[in-house]
């Protein structure tokens, strides 16, 4: 079993769209939680932590269920620079490294 | 700022050649870390460095060595470069490698073993 799932998608959606990921873990010992965009043929870069009370960073609105081990990020009113891959990542104590998912692919469409 | 760079960006290589893969930040991070990147798979840890001096297997290590050569520079090298190295790497740093620390990624090294 993966330690991270994702729905690798592709998810096509139009633009101003609502679309909705999730990413369940395996680790209970897992720690902190992040999402991270990456565009094709880049680097994978922070868009933002995820916390247990729940986020939220503009459009982007991230939660975290502990009891159920998954999380989530919300994208309101897709613009077309959301066109990415959105990594579900986390860490645990004591480990020095982060643990990737695969990565959902969305495109918004004009 | 440079941030974190990688050379080379693109290299093919044939069966059992070396290289090595430089990484260097300018962002004063005590830790540095290898990963690998294979279709189909999340991003893997090859090597890590949590601080100057030091240096730790990840889950991938096999056929690769690092240097952490001085603070700002983390090297990765191939001995002998096998098919199964064919992978897109990253190099990445943090402040310091406790949890909750956002990593910062180079833009990756893209090698092809013939």
């Amino acid at each position: 079993r993966k330690e991270v799932e994702q729905d690798p998608g592709p998810f096509n959606v139009p633009e101003g769209a609502t679309v909705a990921f999730n990413c369940t873990y395996s680790n209970s010992a897992s720690q902190s939680f992040f999402w991270y965009r990456q565009d094709c043929r880049k680097e994978p870069k922070l868009l933002m932590s995820v916390y247990s009370s729940g986020n939220e960073d503009g459009r982007f609105t991230a939660q975290l269920n502990r009891a159920s081990q998954y999380i989530s990020l919300l994208i309101r009113d897709s613009k077309l620079s959301d066109s990415a891959t959105y990594l579900c990542v986390y860490d645990q104590t004591g480990a020095n490294n982060l643990f990737f998912g695969t990565g959902t692919r969305l495109t918004v469409i004009p | 700022n440079a941030g974190v760079t990688q050379t080379p960006k693109f290299q093919v290589l044939k069966t059992g050649q070396s290289m090595t893969l430089q990484c260097a930040q300018d962002m004063n991070h005590n830790s540095m870390y290898w990963y690998r990147q294979d279709p189909g798979m999340g991003l893997r840890l090859i090597y890590y460095s949590a601080s100057e001096g030091t240096t730790d297997k990840g889950e991938v290590p096999n056929g690769y060595n690092v240097s952490r050569l001085n603070k700002r520079e983390f090297s990765l090298r191939l001995e002998s470069a096998a098919p199964s190295q064919t992978s897109v790497y990253f190099c990445a740093s943090s402040w310091t490698s406790g949890s909750g620390n956002e990593q910062f990624f180079g833009p990756g090294t893209r090698l092809t073993v013939l």
